[in-house]
């Protein structure tokens, strides 16, 4: 789905390194969601945001932070990066109000050595 | 919070045969269900969904059936082909405004 693009595509690092994916949709949607994925264990929820100001954290949010810096726009952070967080990131997007599904962007595959 | 457990986590179907993946909920006030499909690198894609005041919804070769009294609901795809491999995942929508996902079921249609 073009509507939600996702940069880097791939990225690799080193430990300790601070790390920042983005993530930019242009649904108009007010709600976004950061998740990893990992092999056997499908998708995790780390945080989402129902609008500008609205910031919650997910399952997984240990070692990551977000920012909400305009309704299209949704970075996650890594301030310092670990092997472990080595995974597929997937942001994503849905209507406030409507039980209408998440548009997924293209996913950034990160690499921590 | 939701909690959502899928099965199988693989499974292989001769082209033409059908597939079954089911997926059970733990939160009662979880009202939607998205199923996923994604295919090798690429995004899950939308390939069904169902709400909570339906009990089966068919589109083609796919459909899927929802029983709330027991907190489970199942895909199903009738005559598989090819490209119909793929990772699938089911999904409940809960009632903290949430998507809790399944663990995905790799789906491998021989030929």
């Amino acid at each position: 789905d073009a509507d939600v693009t996702q940069t880097p595509r791939n990225r690799i690092t080193k430990t300790g390194k601070r790390i920042m994916l983005e993530c930019s949709q242009t649904k108009g949607h007010d709600r976004m969601y950061w998740y990893r994925q990992d092999p056997g264990l499908g998708l995790r929820l780390i945080y989402y945001s129902f609008d500008v100001k609205d910031i919650n954290k997910g399952e997984i949010s240990d070692g990551y932070s977000v920012s909400r810096q305009a309704q299209a726009k949704f970075s996650l952070s890594l301030e310092s990066a670990i092997p472990n967080q080595t995974a597929l990131y997937f942001c994503a997007t849905s209507e406030t109000g409507a039980l209408d599904t998440q548009y997924f962007g293209p996913g950034t595959r990160l690499t921590v050595l | 919070g939701e909690n959502v457990e899928q099965h199988p986590s693989t499974l292989s179907v001769q082209e033409g045969d059908s597939a079954v993946i089911k997926c059970t909920y733990s939160d009662s006030a979880s009202n939607y269900f998205p199923w996923y499909k994604q295919e090798l690198g690429k995004r899950p894609q939308l390939i069904i969904d169902i709400r909570s005041n339906v009990g089966e919804k068919k589109d083609q070769r796919i459909a899927v059936t929802l029983n709330k009294t027991a907190k489970h609901f199942s895909l199903h795809i009738t005559e598989t082909q090819p490209e119909d491999s793929a990772v699938y995942f089911c999904a409940a929508f809960d009632s903290w405004g949430k998507f809790q996902f399944g663990a995905g079921t790799q789906v491998v249609v021989t030929p």
